[in-house]
C-alpha cells in the first residue's frame, strides 16, 4: 500500500497563477483533509471531505477551493495564488468515527508563491 | 475554541539522557488526543491516540500519558533516531468531530 500520496512534490508559482493539489488515497478511508504548515503556526485545517462528493470548510478556507469526485482522491485548488499561500501542504485521511479515527498524513507539497 | 499548547518548543538532550514533552490542552469534550512524530521535509507520522484520563501508551522508548488537562510524551533513554519534531493534536466531541487541533510542536535533538 502507498498510503497518502501527494503530487506535486515541489512547486513554485508566480502571484496570480492557479494549480492544483493532487491527493490519492488507498486505505478506503471516508475522511479526506488539506492542512497547511506555516513555521510558528502548527498545522491548521484548510478543507475536509467526509465522504466522495462532499466537501467542507476548515479553520483557513479563503483562497482555496476543493473537490471530491472520487473516494480515493481529494484536489486542492488556488485560482489566483498570492503570497501568503506559500506554505507546506498536506494531505491527510482516516476512517471515519466512531471508528479509531487517527489521520494518516501524505509527504506534503512545498509551495512558493513570488 | 479548542486549544493546544506543547513545551517546551525545542529541548536537546543526550543520548541516554531521559526526559517528557508536555501537550497542555482545552476542549469542549475530548474524544483523543493524538500523538505525531514529524521529521524534516516529511509528513507526520502517527504515533498513539489517548482517550481518557489516565490512560498509558509505549511503543520502543516512548511513553504517552493524559490525565484531564495535558498529556505527557516521555523519552526513556533516547537515541539520535528520535530526534525529529513531536506534534500533539486534540479531537473534540460535537458536530466537529472530524477536526484535529494541533500544538506547533516540540522539536527534540537527541545529541550522541
Amino acid at each position: 500500500n502507498a498510503g497518502v500520496t501527494q503530487t506535486p512534490k515541489f512547486r513554485v508559482l508566480k502571484t496570480g497563477q492557479s494549480m492544483t493539489l493532487l491527493c490519492a488515497q488507498d486505505m478506503n478511508h471516508e475522511y479526506m483533509y488539506w492542512y497547511r504548515q506555516d513555521p510558528g503556526m502548527g498545522l491548521r485545517l484548510i478543507h475536509y471531505s467526509v465522504g466522495e462528493g462532499t466537501t467542507a470548510k476548515g479553520e483557513v478556507p479563503d483562497g482555496y477551493n476543493v473537490s471530491r469526485l472520487k473516494k480515493q482522491n481529494f484536489l486542492l485548488g488556488l485560482e489566483s495564488a498570492a503570497p501568503s499561500q506559500t506554505s507546506v501542504y498536506f494531505c491527510a485521511s482516516s476512517y471515519p468515527p466512531p471508528s479509531y479515527n487517527e489521520q494518516f498524513f501524505g509527504p506534503g507539497t512545498r509551495l512558493t508563491v513570488l | 475554541e479548542d486549544q493546544v499548547t506543547q513545551s517546551p518548543e525545542a529541548l536537546r538532550l543526550q543520548e541516554g539522557e531521559s526526559s517528557s514533552l508536555n501537550c497542555s490542552y482545552t476542549v469542549s469534550g475530548l474524544r483523543g488526543l493524538f500523538w505525531y512524530r514529524q521529521d524534516p521535509g516529511k509528513g507526520p507520522e502517527f504515533l498513539f491516540t489517548l482517550y481518557s484520563a489516565g490512560e498509558e501508551k509505549e511503543k520502543e522508548r516512548l511513553k504517552a500519558t493524559l490525565t484531564k488537562k495535558e498529556s505527557f510524551l516521555h523519552i526513556t533513554a533516547p537515541k539520535p533516531e528520535d530526534s525529529a519534531t513531536y506534534l500533539c493534536a486534540v479531537q473534540a466531541w460535537g458536530g466537529s468531530n472530524y477536526k484535529l487541533t494541533f500544538g506547533k510542536g516540540t522539536l527534540l535533538t537527541v545529541n550522541p
